[in-house]
């Protein structure tokens, strides 16, 4: 079966810590993307990366960091910078940012900082 | 810049009744649209997309939405609610200028029985 898959589902850290969510994809997409997801604010761009090696600032990137060495992973790291890091992250991809293709989202990490 | 309002965080139908979630969009060039639906504690779905060509569009599920260009708005609609269609509905725009889509906040509906 061709998808997403996020780990772990649930993750909790001390504060201070880093923390680094896993994002693998068998869809043979070039782009995949980081959301975070907050009750009553819909979902806001973390990252985006259109190829490997290639990555761009979304809407909320402080604190955040990714990479993209392989076409298939797509990994996110909360740093300790990250003010509120608690959330539900989601990671999708779609097969490219030049034009309007659907995206296809993996089932999330609810992280929890206390 | 594009941007995207769901009015109504809740909308509560009674299972059988009309369902209706309200879209509207800001967007300078010519916008795509797109419906996804997303299921407690998952990621989100796909139910419809308008890009070009006809304005009524259909989804999965007996989902559709309307692309009406005078009112700058994508509402969906399903004729008869069913249980299983309780869940958060999100509306979002991408455009030429970015294809990256812009969500709205959410609508989350409620099904009674």
């Amino acid at each position: 079966d061709g998808g997403i898959t996020q780990s772990p589902k649930y993750l909790f850290r001390k504060e201070g810590q880093n923390v680094t969510l896993s994002c693998e994809q068998n869809l043979n997409h070039d782009a995949m993307y980081w959301y975070r997801q907050d009750p009553g604010q819909g979902l806001r761009l973390i990252y985006y990366s259109q190829i490997v090696n290639d990555f761009q600032k979304g809407d909320i990137a402080e604190g955040y960091s990714v990479s993209r060495e392989k076409k298939e992973s797509f990994p996110l790291t909360v740093t300790s910078a990250q003010k509120n890091p608690t959330a539900f992250y989601l990671c999708a991809s779609s097969i490219s940012v030049a034009g309007p293709y659907e995206q296809y989202f993996g089932p999330g990490t609810r992280l929890t900082v206390t | 810049a594009q941007s995207v309002t769901q009015l109504g965080s809740h909308v509560s139908v009674s299972e059988g009744a009309l369902v209706l979630l309200r879209c509207n969009y800001s967007s300078s060039v010519p916008p795509y649209l797109f419906w996804y639906v997303q299921y407690p504690n998952q990621g989100l779905q796909l139910l419809l997309k308008y890009t070009t060509g006809a304005t009524l569009v259909k989804g999965i599920n007996g989902f559709e939405a309307e692309f009406k260009k005078s009112e700058t708005s994508f509402h969906l609609t399903k004729p008869s609610a069913h249980m299983s269609d309780a869940a958060e509905y999100f509306c979002a725009v991408a455009s030429g200028g970015s294809y990256i889509p812009t969500f709205g906040r959410g609508t989350s509906l409620i099904v009674h029985p």
